[in-house]
């Protein structure tokens, strides 16, 4: 079956820990993107990218950072910059230009 | 420049009864317009789309939306609510480029 999988699911770090979450696409998809949600804020973009070896910062890019070494990779670093990075995060991916997005299940961050 | 509001970020409705959830949107160019669910602690899913074809679009699980440019709406209806229906239901509008706006979501609660 073609989707998207994120992982780990939920994911723990202490304060001042880098963390990577994956995310992995099989759908042939040229765009993959970074949100981060939070209660009652919708769905902010943090990173996307077009094509592999490029990506370009959404609305809330710091303390946050990306690789596009692959098609069907696009993983997510949060750095110990991130202010605030407790978090439920989604990856997704899209063919094109203004068309539907699709989203994988979501990793829920937790930094204590 | 894009943007979407979603009136009501919890709406309440009866089983069995009308559920109607109202997004409108901003675009320079153009729309594409996507309504998506989302249950608990999981992706979003995508419900509807509307790419310039017919104004009164077609989704999954009973759900429509009809486009309507004068008043530059995308409301989202589904004739009877089932307990099943109850989620968070975002708006989203695409346009020229790779991203989509999402509005900030509406819970839906069904009540028995």
């Amino acid at each position: 079956d073609g989707g998207i999988t994120q992982s780990p699911k939920y994911l723990f770090r202490k304060e001042g820990q880098n963390v990577t979450l994956s995310c992995e696409q099989n759908l042939n998809h040229d765009a993959m993107y970074w949100y981060r949600q939070d209660p009652g804020q919708g769905l902010r973009l943090i990173y996307y990218s077009q094509i592999v070896n490029d990506f370009q910062k959404g609305d809330i890019a710091e303390g946050y950072s990306v690789s596009r070494e692959k098609k069907e990779s696009f993983p997510l670093t949060v750095t110990s910059a991130q202010k605030n990075p407790t978090a439920f995060y989604l990856c997704a991916s899209s063919t094109g230009t203004g068309l539907e997005q699709y989203f994988g299940p979501g990793t829920r961050l937790t930094v204590t | 420049a894009q943007s979407v509001t979603q009136l009501g970020s919890h709406v309440s409705v009866s089983e069995g009864a009308l559920v109607l959830l109202r997004c409108n949107y901003s675009s320079s160019v153009p729309p594409y317009l996507f309504w998506y669910v989302q249950y608990p602690n999981q992706g979003l899913q995508l419900l509807l789309k509307y790419t310039s074809a017919a104004t009164l679009v077609k989704g999954i699980n009973g759900f429509e939306a009809e486009f309507k440019k004068s008043e530059t709406s995308f409301h989202l209806t589904k004739p009877s609510a089932h307990m099943s229906d109850a989620a968070e239901y975002f708006c989203a509008v695409g346009g020229s480029n790779y991203k989509l706006t999402f509005g900030k979501g509406t819970l839906l609660t069904v009540n028995p």
